[in-house]
């Protein structure tokens, strides 16, 4: 069965902490994105990679950054934590085109 | 601006009636429409797409409407069950750009 593994489902950080969301893809997908959710506001694109050591900008990318050193894991990083930054986080991978396989999702409170 | 929304937040239907979720886009250059069901504590899940140049999709108990002319994309989930209570999202992909813009979601509620 294809996986995309988010290894946190739930998170607690403190603002201003440095944060590491990581993904992995067991799929040999090109293609990797990072949504967030929010209630009203449905998943927002935060950054995405077409390959290793690739990256491009989402639609909401301030405040954030991502890595991606291996094909199979695309991490995602709150440099500086803020309380507007708690929601729900979710990871996808591709081959490309529309056939999306999300993650379960990492919820992160910032207290 | 583009956009892909959806126009209720929340539909409540009796179990084993027939449930249509409807969604507004209003960029034309998208290349297929997808519907995604979420799951609570889960990621969306791929349910049904639909290229743009088709009116019509059927697949298990699901079926996908596109209507070009006024922008409207709606899902229909014949005989309702308690399984398919979950948010739904619509999305757009266009083959340039390679990516998906989802809409806000619709709550689905069965009621007993």
């Amino acid at each position: 069965d294809v996986k995309v593994t988010q290894s946190s489902r739930y998170l607690v950080k403190r603002t201003g902490e440095k944060v590491f969301l990581e993904c992995v893809q067991d799929m040999d997908h090109e293609n990797m994105f990072w949504y967030r959710q929010d209630p009203g506001l449905g998943l927002r694109l935060i950054y995405f990679s077409y390959d290793v050591k690739m990256k491009e900008k989402g639609d909401i990318p301030e405040g954030y950054s991502v890595s991606r050193e291996k094909k199979e894991r695309f991490s995602l990083i709150l440099e500086s934590a803020s309380t507007n930054q708690t929601s729900m986080y979710l990871c996808a991978s591709s081959l490309g085109g529309r056939g999306y396989t999300f993650g379960s999702g990492t919820r992160l409170t910032v207290v | 601006g583009e956009s892909v929304g959806l126009h209720l937040p929340t539909l409540s239907v009796q179990e084993g009636d027939n449930s249509i979720i409807n969604c507004a886009y209003s960029n034309s250059a998208s290349d297929y429409f997808i519907w995604y069901k979420q799951e609570s504590g889960k990621g969306p899940q791929f349910i049904i797409d639909i290229r743009s140049n088709m009116d019509k999709r059927q697949g298990q108990r699901v079926t996908v409407l596109l209507n070009k002319t006024v922008k409207h994309l709606s899902l229909q989930i014949a005989a309702t069950q308690p399984g398919d209570s979950a948010v739904y999202f619509c999305a757009e992909y266009r083959l340039r750009a390679d990516g998906l813009t989802f809409g806000k979601g619709t709550h689905l509620i069965i009621q007993p």
